[in-house]
């Protein structure tokens, strides 16, 4: 089956820089990695996600990049900012979306 | 919006007994899923369903779990005789469409606490 590594598991920045965490995937049928935001006791919210027929997706602050032959994805998030702050989740799905694999998770801290 | 809802929010239960926690996913959404988080560790996979059956399970869904869609809303999970390690925040989440992939949207989930 798919097996999901995600790091770092823990990252610190000052507020205004970049953050990136990266994630790898085993399985080359998954083709849909989603990234989850969960706050403190709180639900996993979903805050991008990539197909595999795209290398790079980008909303405003945050982006995802896909390099399929790697089996890697990574989120970027730019000029962060102290409500950035949470645990992230890449997970990854293939077409038939029987199950998503989560990665370990990353806890975010954006100093002010 | 559409929500997945969870009942209860926290659990305390005796160890050794039963537990149902209850789902309710969104209305038009074909797959279900049953996810366990515990505390500060990573979301584990524990079950789907699609179509009235179970689709696929994880090693962690033993005999003692069992899932079911007793009416055309909910979806519950049900834990036999619980165990300590069995505490956990459990997520149940939801998606639209069949044989392409979109978002799985999850409850706020249900913190099930045995003692």
């Amino acid at each position: 089956g798919e097996n999901v590594e995600q790091h770092p598991s823990t990252l610190s920045v000052q507020e205004g820089d970049s953050a990136v965490i990266k994630c790898t995937y085993s399985d080359s049928a998954s083709n849909y990695f989603p990234w989850y935001k969960q706050e403190l006791g709180k639900r996993p919210q979903l805050i991008i996600d990539i197909r595999s027929n795209v290398g790079e997706k980008k909303d405003q602050r945050i982006a995802v990049t896909l390099n399929k032959t790697a089996k890697h994805f990574s989120l970027h998030i730019t000029e962060t900012q102290p409500e950035d702050s949470a645990v992230y989740f890449c997970a990854a799905s293939s077409h038939t979306g029987n199950q998503f694999y989560f990665g370990t998770g990353t806890s975010l801290t954006v100093i002010p | 919006e559409p929500e997945v809802t969870q009942t209860p929010s926290h659990q305390v239960t005796q160890m050794g007994q039963e537990v149902i926690l209850r789902c309710v996913p969104i209305s038009n959404h074909l797959y279900f899923y049953w996810y366990r988080q515990i505390l500060g560790q990573k979301v584990e996979f524990l079950v789907s369903f699609y179509n009235n059956e179970i689709s696929e399970k994880s090693e962690i869904f033993d005999d003692q779990f069992s899932v079911e869609r007793p009416d055309g809303s909910n979806f519950t999970l049900k834990i036999r005789s619980t165990k300590l390690e069995d505490s956990a925040m459990y997520f149940c989440a939801s998606t639209s469409l069949q044989g392409s992939v979109t978002e799985a949207f999850f409850g706020q989930g249900t913190r099930l606490t045995v003692v």
